[in-house]
């Protein structure tokens, strides 16, 4: 149980366009979901939590504008990020925390993220 | 604010042998929540161990026990009979009870030799 996807795993996009991944708790029901950022060899970033039918909170240094989150569903947010540039490119995790019930609601269930290359 | 620290980036062990790596937090907060996230090469973040700050009775699972040292803020992970399959990043993380996000460490790369 508590299994998070993501989709998709990988996406190559031309500099300028806008992509979305998307991130889906399959078995439970995720009232927080998070996103975060990971460089090479280092460790996660956060860039926004989101709470269901909620504007994220961002991260300090992270454009809001940018990198758009929307919780539409207690199973479902999405990332899009508009206009990317190469400094984009890097590994998106999303994390999703659990409502009351099956799953632990202390603890954080990660996707397996998304790999963003911009050329 | 919270901070975590892993002071060993890299280590190594023998398969079938014991390794220990290490965390030390940082927090004014009496009850908290910590975790020991692997992360191998696929880059799935796998949930190994976790510890509420209130029990005093350290976490155990399988082949995985922490060290809770609460007076010290230490938190220490022991990997027994290390297996090929264990090697990975290794990251500890803190959540306070009060906030949803994670603090997460700079992460520990562990190789396991055969």
């Amino acid at each position: 149980g508590a299994v998070v996807s993501q989709h998709p795993s990988w996406v190559i996009c031309k500099s300028g366009t806008s992509v979305k991944i998307e991130c889906r708790s399959l078995d439970f029901q995720a009232t927080t979901m998070f996103w975060y950022r990971q460089f090479p060899k280092q460790s996660l970033m956060l860039m926004a939590t989101s709470n269901e039918g909620s504007k994220a909170t961002y991260e300090q240094g992270v454009e809001k504008d940018k990198f758009l989150i929307n919780h539409a569903s207690l199973t479902l947010s999405t990332l899009t990020v508009t206009s990317a540039h190469p400094e984009d490119s890097s590994f998106y995790i999303c994390s999703a925390r659990a409502a009351a019930g099956r799953a632990s609601t202390d603890t954080q269930y990660f996707g397996p993220g998304t790999r963003l290359t911009v050329l | 604010a919270q901070t975590v620290t892993q002071s060993q980036p890299e280590m190594s062990v023998q398969e079938a042998e014991t390794v220990t790596l290490s965390c030390t937090y940082d927090t004014s907060e009496s009850d908290y929540y910590l975790f020991w996230y692997k992360q191998p090469p696929s880059r799935q973040m796998i949930l190994v161990i976790r510890q509420e700050a209130y029990k005093q009775q350290n976490a155990t699972e399988n082949r995985f026990s922490v060290n809770f040292q609460k007076a010290a803020k230490s938190f220490s992970l022991k990997i027994s009979d290390s297996q090929l399959g264990d090697a990975a990043m290794y990251f500890c993380a803190y959540r306070s009870p009060y906030g949803q996000n994670f603090v997460f460490g700079p992460g520990t790369r562990l190789s396991v030799l055969p």
